[in-house]
């Protein structure tokens, strides 16, 4: 089945110590997204990719990196975790085109000690 | 900027029973598409239905179906004949069909507990 995918399920890093997530997709789909959500709060989007175009958004801080090596995969870099960055992240695509829903990955949990 | 409003932090229906989660959205566009998504504890968000801002047709999947009203900027979900499985988060959320948009955005998410 056609679907995306996030490794490591969970990850547990230290404070200060980088770290990395991945995302894959089966779907072919142009548009990647990375969201941060903490606990029962709606996803805070971070950043999108259409194909290789970058969207940041403005409050997104400098510590989370993304990048995009081709169109099935995608990376979350954190460079120096905070205690405040303990959240799930969820990777999404999408195919771009008007009124495309998104199709989201199982999240990652992140803990920081 | 668009926003998202979800005024329902938690619901609670008893089982086979019918409830209504109330969203309602802020836009100056004519054109949109509005989603509701469920997340179930621990696992994957899922879509459950979708609403074009142009159709006046209610959108209906199964026991899943939408009361749109385009002029009172109202996106409600009713949930027919509640089962245990139904149990999850429940996020409203709005996209533009502005080309080169690509953002959905979300609300702030219902809780709904169904009672056995």
């Amino acid at each position: 089945d056609a679907m995306v995918i996030q490794n490591p399920r969970y990850q547990v890093t230290q404070f200060g110590k980088p770290v990395t997530l991945s995302c894959s997709q089966t779907l072919n789909h142009n548009v990647m997204y990375w969201y941060q959500q903490k606990s029962s709060q709606a996803p805070k989007l971070l950043f999108h990719y259409y194909d290789k175009d970058f969207n940041n958004e403005a409050d997104t801080p400098d510590n989370f990196q993304s990048r995009r090596p081709n169109t099935s995969f995608c990376f979350l870099d954190i460079r120096s975790p905070g205690l405040g960055d303990a959240a799930m992240y969820l990777c999404a695509t999408s195919r771009g085109g008007q009124g495309h829903e998104q199709y989201f990955g199982p999240g990652t949990r992140l803990t920081v000690t | 900027a668009q926003t998202v409003t979800q005024s329902q932090p938690e619901m609670s229906v008893q089982e086979a029973e019918t409830v209504t989660l109330s969203c309602t959205y802020d836009t100056s566009e004519s054109d949109y598409y509005l989603f509701w998504y469920k997340q179930p504890p621990s696992r994957q968000m899922i879509l459950v239905i979708r609403q074009e801002a142009y159709k006046q047709q209610n959108a209906t999947e199964n026991r899943f179906s939408v009361n749109f009203q385009k002029a009172a900027k109202s996106f409600s979900l009713k949930i027919s004949d509640s089962q245990l499985g139904d149990a999850a988060m429940y996020f409203c959320a709005y996209r533009s069909v502005r080309s080169g948009t690509y953002k959905y955005i979300f609300g702030t998410g219902t809780r709904l507990k169904v009672l056995a």
